[in-house]
């Protein structure tokens, strides 16, 4: 069966500290999607990368950045110098199969002036 | 363009009722999901639909349905509320045509609450 599991309830930090948000999954199958979306007050998810069981190579986006690990079966995120706009809830999401989301917990990110 | 779009925004039901929620996708887009958002059970998958066909379906009673109508917008019916019920619907379409796993843009869902 698959899991997602975000340890993090909760992270609270200063504006400009780093911040890296921890997701572990399981699977069974080995063809896999790995997603993190943010869901800010107004309530709708927003994509912010998408990953494929064969693609371990990470990535920089500006302030974000992605770990992603099949030996641990982990995928992090990393906000660099966070801003309070980046306060939010972190979901990550695994997928085998079509649009069938299995979501973590989430992660409540608080980022403080 | 318009992103996902969700109606109505705010519902109130009693228990016993029943009620439908409404889904307009971003226009193309031919496949709409949706999840259902609870503190206690987190983000979980209800159904898929594709060209007017459920693709798959998640872990709910019979009492949850769906359909999508020709012009990709989507419906979602629960008959006979519960108290459990009560959950941020959230809609997400995407363009794929195929088993890709694209990633979903995500409507600003609805909140029902069952009294």
């Amino acid at each position: 069966a698959q899991k997602v599991t975000q340890a993090q309830t909760e992270i609270s930090v200063v504006e400009k500290e780093d911040v890296t948000l921890d997701c572990v999954y399981e699977t069974r199958d080995t063809t896999y999607y790995l997603f993190w979306y943010k869901q800010p007050p107004s309530g709708e998810l927003v994509f912010l990368i998408r990953r494929n069981s064969f693609d371990e190579q990470n990535e920089i986006s500006g302030r974000y950045s992605w770990n992603f690990q099949k030996s641990t079966s982990s995928f992090n995120f990393t906000i660099t110098a966070s801003q309070v706009v980046d306060s939010a809830v972190y979901f990550c999401a695994l997928s085998e199969y079509g649009n069938k989301l299995v979501f973590g917990a989430g992660t409540i990110l608080r980022v403080k002036s | 363009k318009a992103g996902v779009t969700q109606t109505p925004r705010y519902l109130i039901k009693t228990r016993g009722q029943q009620v439908t929620l409404s889904c307009s996708p971003i226009s193309g887009h031919r496949s709409v999901s949706w999840y259902q958002q609870t503190p206690g059970q987190g983000l979980q998958f209800l159904f898929e639909y594709f060209s007017e066909t459920q693709r798959n379906k998640g872990n709910f009673p019979g009492r949850f349905s769906g359909r999508q109508f020709s012009n990709s917008r989507s419906e979602m019916n629960v008959s006979t509320l519960e108290l459990g019920d009560s959950a941020l619907y959230l809609c997400a379409s995407s363009p794929d045509d195929s088993t890709v796993n694209e990633k979903l843009f995500f409507g600003s869902g609805t909140q029902l609450s069952v009294l």
